[in-house]
């Protein structure tokens, strides 16, 4: 049971590059979240799904892309970096709106 | 708009003594609240979940306590070790919402 997994652990972008960071999980969870970790803030929401074909914005969303056509995927999309999405990224999935279960995360550097 | 403040930021202790973390909140309606711990570079783990009508759990040397007329919560820690060092993070749900509010975490420091 590998729980929510996530790649890469590290990506560096060049400003208006784009990329895909990949988070699964095993737990046949129906919600999943992600979450931007910057130093000082809390975890702020990006995007979320409550099921396979459904995604809602979160707090911050803007230049960041999700879908889910399955129930294990969840991948989140940067359309055309920019050093503000420098950050760590967490994926995280629940049962309900209970217990959150989170990947290891992303470091992400735009330069 | 709904907030969650944690305090203190940081917080130094030896070895084996015991320290309380605390969390208070503004959300309303209130459905959850959670503790998670956070070692550097790695994700949150989950220490204790509770909801409107449990005012505590504990879950080894941790014990949360939620006082939700207060809207008040905390983390206690007892005989603290040193992989205790880590980040605590509160976090709590609103009824009917599917996005949670989360507290900047306090920053724990274990000294041998």
């Amino acid at each position: 049971n590998a729980g929510v997994t996530q790649t890469p652990k590290f990506q560096v972008l060049k400003t208006g590059q784009s990329m895909t960071l990949q988070c699964a999980q095993d737990m046949n969870h129906e919600y999943m979240s992600w979450y931007r970790q910057d130093p000082g803030m809390g975890l702020r929401l990006i995007h979320y799904s409550v099921g396979a074909g459904i995604t809602d914005q979160g707090e911050v969303p803007n230049g960041y892309n999700v879908s889910r056509s399955t129930t294990e995927d969840f991948p989140l999309r940067l359309l055309s970096a920019a050093p503000s999405q420098t950050s760590v990224y967490f994926c995280a999935s629940s049962r309900d709106r209970g217990d959150y279960t989170f990947g290891s995360g992303t470091r992400l550097t735009v330069v | 708009k709904n907030q969650v403040e944690q305090s203190p930021q940081s917080l130094i202790i030896l070895e084996g003594k015991n320290c309380t973390l605390q969390c208070n909140y503004t959300v309303s309606p209130f459905s959850n609240l959670r503790w998670y711990k956070q070692d550097t570079g790695r994700g949150p783990v989950s220490l204790t979940i509770m909801t409107f009508s449990e005012n505590t759990k504990s879950n080894g040397r941790y014990t949360a306590t939620l006082d939700a007329d207060t809207k008040q919560s905390s983390l206690h820690i007892t005989a603290s070790q040193l992989s205790d060092s880590a980040s605590y993070i509160c976090v709590v749900s609103e009824g009917g919402s599917y996005i949670p509010t989360f507290g900047r975490g306090t920053s724990l420091i274990v000294h041998p």
